[in-house]
């Protein structure tokens, strides 16, 4: 099994803060998604990274796969109370199409 | 994106008892996966469903203890058999994307399970 490690676990943050989701593998990925599931819901997919060194922009989400495709990072500016939620990364496992998760980093921003 | 609902969306069972749940999509997938996540954990995967074929479980889930339908190419079930405590957690299906983006997964609401 490929693990993935998320870090920091709990965050706790108030409106407008910036903050960065590290997402850490000893293996090498095809790709890598990131998921935000809030709760009573699954996880939704926010993106997927492929190339090594790639960056992705979704509004005020910034993503990055690391240049081995061993890790990846998450970067939210000025965070939102409307962020709040479980942030996920995935990536796939050895038996192909299956997803190996980590254990999510737990967002929570207050007003 | 594909549209994925389950059914029940929670419950609560009494240990001993069996639980089905169902996962509708609304287009037709060759793939389908069926997760757990316990309470304040990340996502497990159980099995991979596949129609017209018998489910691949993964390392510690077995067939007896979640046997898993797939009768067509837009429905599954799962059952959780002889629950207990342990067993109360959050199930959830999930589907692929398009082939291009077959890494990608898109994932029903969930049936959040307690066992009493």
């Amino acid at each position: 099994t490929q693990l993935l490690e998320q870090s920091p676990q709990f965050l706790s943050i108030q409106e407008g803060e910036n903050l960065t989701v590290y997402c850490n593998s000893s293996s090498v990925f095809s790709s890598l998604q990131w998921y935000r599931q809030e709760p009573g819901e699954g996880p939704v997919l926010l993106v997927t990274v492929v190339t090594g060194g790639e960056v992705k922009k979704l509004k005020r989400l910034t993503f990055q796969f690391g240049d081995a495709r061993k890790d990846s990072s998450l970067h939210i500016t000025a965070a939102q109370p409307g962020d709040t939620g479980l942030y996920l990364c995935a990536g796939n496992s050895n038996s192909g199409y299956a997803l190996n998760f980590g254990k999510g980093t737990s967002l929570l921003v207050t007003p | 994106s594909a549209v994925i609902s389950q059914k029940p969306s929670r419950d609560i069972c009494q240990r001993g008892t069996s639980l089905t749940i169902q996962c509708q999509v609304d287009s037709q997938v060759t793939m389908m996966f069926w997760y757990r996540q316990q309470p304040g954990q990340s996502l497990t995967l159980i099995a991979t469903a596949n129609q017209g074929s018998e489910a691949t479980y993964e390392s510690g889930f077995v067939i007896d203890k979640f046997p898993i339908s797939r009768p067509n190419l837009t429905f599954s079930t799962l059952t959780v058999s002889n629950m207990s405590p342990e067993d109360s957690s959050i199930y959830l299906c999930s589907v692929p994307g398009t082939k291009k983006t077959y890494n990608e997964q898109f994932f029903g609401p969930g049936t959040r399970l307690t066992v009493l």
